[in-house]
């Protein structure tokens, strides 16, 4: 496996199903992102991750709930979503958080459909 | 927080030349990034400017206009390929990107 690696690519969900998003990077990169992606909207950043340590929660609603357990891992926990939860969910990675040319390399995203 | 345009849709011929446009309004600019989103699949990147003036790279290169607030991408010697989504993004800070909504290219044969 290489680059940025995200399972499932599609799940539907009732609103009071549980489920997890699962994001593996395999480029040694110590910084992981989540993005919510809508149709014709522009990507929200979600939340970001710095060595396992969590720098970024953007007022996300606490019905979803990010982990990371590891530098190379990164999850997202879902409960009681909502219908315009709905959406494309990235994942992305970077070198780190200290900017310059390093650019953010992106999951092919889960796509999530809630019922 | 940012606020970034682009437009929604283009359309040119194959071997033709496309320009998208991206204007900004950032309250501390550290960077302004193009990514090409073919559908179904992962935004890839496509270049980098911090400072003014064009990046070239190969068909494609990007311009930037800090004072002006103004970020354009040029493909140039259009492929079926290159029909994809155009993503404009802005970092404020050192991490924190805010993209546009994406420019949809469409080539036609």
């Amino acid at each position: 496996e290489t680059g940025v690696t995200q399972t499932p690519r599609h799940l539907v969900m009732g609103m009071t199903n549980k489920k997890s998003l699962k994001c593996e990077q395999h480029l040694g990169h110590n910084a992981m992102y989540w993005y919510k992606q809508s149709a014709k909207k522009p990507l929200e950043l979600m939340f970001v991750y710095s060595l396992e340590e969590r720098v970024e929660n953007n007022s996300v609603p606490s019905r979803f709930s990010p982990e990371c357990p590891n530098s190379s891992h990164l999850f997202l926990h879902l409960h009681t979503l909502q219908p315009e939860d709905s959406a494309l969910y990235l994942c992305a990675s970077s070198p780190g958080l200290a900017g310059g040319a390093d650019e953010q390399y992106f999951g092919p995203g889960t796509r999530l459909t809630v019922t | 927080g940012q606020n970034i345009d682009q437009p929604t849709e283009m359309t040119a011929t194959e071997g033709a030349i496309v320009q998208i446009n991206c204007t900004y309004q950032t309250s501390g600019f550290n960077g302004l990034f193009w990514y090409q989103q073919h559908a179904g699949e992962a935004p890839t990147f496509l270049s980098y400017n911090v400072l003014d003036g064009l990046e070239e790279k190969g068909r494609f290169s990007s311009f930037l206009s800090r004072s002006k607030g103004y970020s354009y991408l040029l493909l140039k010697e259009l492929q079926m390929k290159d029909s994809a989504s155009y993503l404009c993004a802005v970092r404020d800070g050192d991490y924190k990107l805010s993209f546009g909504a994406g420019t949809t290219v469409t080539v036609r044969a």
